[in-house]
C-alpha cells in the first residue's frame, strides 16, 4: 500500500525568508504526487501536482515542487514566504490506476514569524 | 464557477445518535468522494463514487457508516450510531472523469463533527 511521510508536524519560517516543506513516498511505480493547502476554515486548495515529464513543477502562490525519484521525495518550496502563506500543507499521492481517491500525508504546519 | 457545497458546517451530537452529511458537487463533476480528517491528520478516503456507482469503499466503516448518491450528483454521507472516535472534519471532493484531470480534486469545505 501506498503512504506518504511529512516528516515536520511544525515549522517557523520568518517573513521573506524561504521556505522547503520535505515529503517522501512510499510506492512501487511512478506516483502522481500533489501538494494542497490547507487554511482555517477552509477547504483544501490544489497548490501543484507532478504526473510525469520535468521533474521541477510550478504551482500558484509562487511555490514550486521538485521530484527526486531516487530519494523517493517531493518537496515544496517558495523562495520568500508571506504572512498570508501561513496554513497547513498536505501532500498526497494518486496511484494512477483504479480508484482515483488519494493517500495524504499527516501534514505540516507552517508558522510564519514577523 | 460554483464550488463544492457541504452542509452543515458544523455539528454537534451525542454518542449513539445518528447524523448526516450532505455534499452537492461541482456541476458536471461525475467523481465524488468523502474524505474523514481527524484533528492533526491527513484527509482518509472513505468512499468513492463514479455517477451514482461506488468505486472505492474499502475504507468506509460499514457497520456504522452510509453514503448514497443517487442521481449522480449530490450525495448524503450517515453515521448511525455515532462514536467519539467519528469526531472530525468530514471533506467531500469532486471532479471530472477524464483522463488525468480526474486526479485534480476539488474540495468543499467540509463539515466538522463533534461527538460527546
Amino acid at each position: 500500500a501506498q503512504s506518504v511521510t511529512q516528516p515536520d508536524i511544525h515549522i517557523t519560517v520568518s517573513e521573506g525568508a524561504s521556505l522547503e516543506l520535505r515529503c517522501n513516498y512510499s510506492y512501487g511505480a511512478t506516483p502522481y504526487l500533489f501538494w494542497y493547502v490547507q487554511s482555517p476554515g477552509q477547504g483544501l486548495q490544489l497548490l501543484l501536482k507532478y504526473f510525469s515529464g520535468d521533474t521541477l513543477v510550478q504551482g500558484i502562490k509562487g511555490f514550486e515542487a521538485e521530484f527526486k525519484r531516487s530519494q523517493s521525495s517531493f518537496n515544496l518550496r517558495k523562495p520568500s514566504v508571506h504572512w498570508s502563506d501561513a496554513a497547513e500543507y498536505f501532500c498526497a499521492v494518486g496511484e494512477g490506476w483504479g480508484a482515483d481517491g488519494l493517500t495524504f500525508g499527516k501534514g505540516t504546519h507552517l508558522i510564519i514569524q514577523p | 464557477e460554483a464550488g463544492v457545497a457541504q452542509s452543515p458546517r458544523y455539528k454537534i451530537i451525542e454518542k449513539r445518535q445518528s447524523v448526516a452529511f450532505w455534499c452537492n458537487p461541482i456541476s458536471g463533476h461525475a467523481t465524488l468522494y468523502w474524505y474523514q480528517q481527524i484533528l492533526g491528520q491527513g484527509p482518509k478516503l472513505l468512499i468513492q463514487f463514479q455517477n451514482n456507482g461506488v468505486v472505492d469503499d474499502s475504507q468506509l466503516p460499514k457497520d456504522r457508516f452510509s453514503a448514497e448518491r443517487l442521481k449522480g450528483v449530490d450525495s448524503t454521507l450517515k453515521i448511525q450510531p455515532a462514536k467519539l472516535e467519528d469526531s472530525a472534519v468530514y471533506l467531500c471532493a469532486s471532479n471530472s472523469a477524464g483522463g488525468l484531470d480526474r486526479y485534480e480534486q476539488y474540495f468543499g469545505p467540509g463539515t466538522r463533527l463533534t461527538v460527546t
